[in-house]
This record gives structure tokens, sequence and C-alpha cells, in this order.
């Protein structure tokens, strides 16, 4: 069955660094999307991707965030200066146009 | 907001037993979508059921949707010590973004 990956499953950062986050979304996925999840906390919409262009962006995807899809299969979040506070699991998914939305395992960042 | 809160937060059933959690949500929806978490793994999606559903099976699973309540329930019968995780309602309101609820955590004993 088709899945939606991340890399890497941990990354460890210093405060001010710059992050890629990974996913290949499922291949035949038109809407891509991040999230993140703040342990103990929901999980949170940052951005959704439809057409090579941002479709809808929350609060919390500031000028810090942008995302990228640099080739057919790759979806990527990048964080430019990371905060103490962006220590979270950032999960990437993709939705067919029957509207199941499926997540990828997560990537957990933690900033220092 | 249009997120869906669950209830209960948590829930302690023996196994075999059967588990139901409710979700409540605020705004008109498309669709709405319930996810498994094991404790600091992803989310699996479980079900789909579309506005115009009233009832959905999936194996084990009996999801319900009530849109004049604006009110999901998921019930899983004849639990296991698997089914042990956080489990969550999201809302699809427009171009398939998610809003998530805070999730109800079931611990199935054996």
């Amino acid at each position: 069955e088709p899945e939606v990956t991340q890399t890497p499953s941990h990354q460890v950062t210093q405060m001010g660094q710059e992050v890629i986050l990974r996913c290949v979304p499922i291949s035949n996925h038109l809407y891509f999307y991040w999230y993140r999840q703040i342990l103990g906390q929901k999980v949170e919409f940052l951005v959704s991707f439809y057409n090579n262009e941002i479709s809808e962006k929350s609060e919390i995807f500031d000028d810090q965030f942008s995302v990228e899809r640099p080739d057919g299969s790759n979806f990527t979040l990048k964080i430019r200066s990371t905060k103490l506070e962006d220590s979270a699991m950032y999960f990437c998914a993709s939705t067919g146009l029957a509207g199941e939305q499926y997540f990828g395992p997560g990537t957990r960042l933690t900033v220092t | 907001s249009q997120q869906g809160e669950e209830d209960p937060q948590a829930l302690s059933i023996q196994e075999g037993e059967n588990a139901t959690m409710n979700c409540s949500y605020k705004t008109s929806i498309n669709n709405l979508q319930w996810y498994r978490q094991n404790s600091g793994r992803g989310l699996v999606h479980l079900i789909l059921i579309r506005s115009n559903e009233r009832e959905k099976h999936s194996g084990r699973l009996r999801v319900t949707l009530d849109t004049s309540k604006k009110s999901s329930s998921l019930l899983i019968t004849a639990s296991r010590a698997a089914d042990t995780a956080s489990y969550f309602c999201a809302t699809d309101a427009s171009d398939y973004k998610l809003s998530f609820g805070a999730g109800t955590t079931v611990t199935v004993r054996a």
C-alpha cells in the first residue's frame, strides 16, 4: 500500500540554524500539507500546497517557514532560523481526490 | 474555530469490551476523519465519513455522523490491547485542510 515517507525521523539542531524536513507524498496525490504537534498538544495545520503553490497557511507559518516541491516526488519544509519553540513533531500529509488524508510517520525536531 | 473536540479525554476498558468516543465540531464540514496515534508515533488514517453519510463501518470500527448536532462517534468493538492509543477526529471544511481535536486516550487492559 502506498504511504507517505518522511526523513529524517529525528533532527536535532541548534537555535538559529536552518533545517529542511523532507517528505515524499503518495505518488498520485495532488494536495500536500505540513502539520506540527508540540508534545502533548493538538495537531496543528501549518500549510497546504496545490498545483505548485501555497493554497493556505496558518498564522504559525510565518516568514521563517517555506515549502518547496523541488521535483516530482519530494516536498520539503524549511525553517530558516529555528527557535526553541519550533521543537515539535512535524507531519507531512497528502490527499487524493477521494479526500482521505494520509500522514507520514513524522520528523521529531528538537531545537537546543 | 471549527476544530473537532473529543469526549471523553481518556477511556480505560477491559479487553473485549467496546470503546465509544465522541467528537463535536462547530461549523459545516465536507467530511470528518478519524485517526489513531500510538505514543510518539505517526497518525494512522482509520476512516472518512462524508457530510452526506450517517454511518460507516470498517472492520471493528463504526463511525456515525450527525450533521444536525455537529457530532460524530467512533465505536471500536471487541477491543484488543493493540487498540491502546490516542484517537483523534479531524474535520475538513475546505481544501482538505484538517482541524484536529485534542484526542481521546484509550487504554485497553488485558
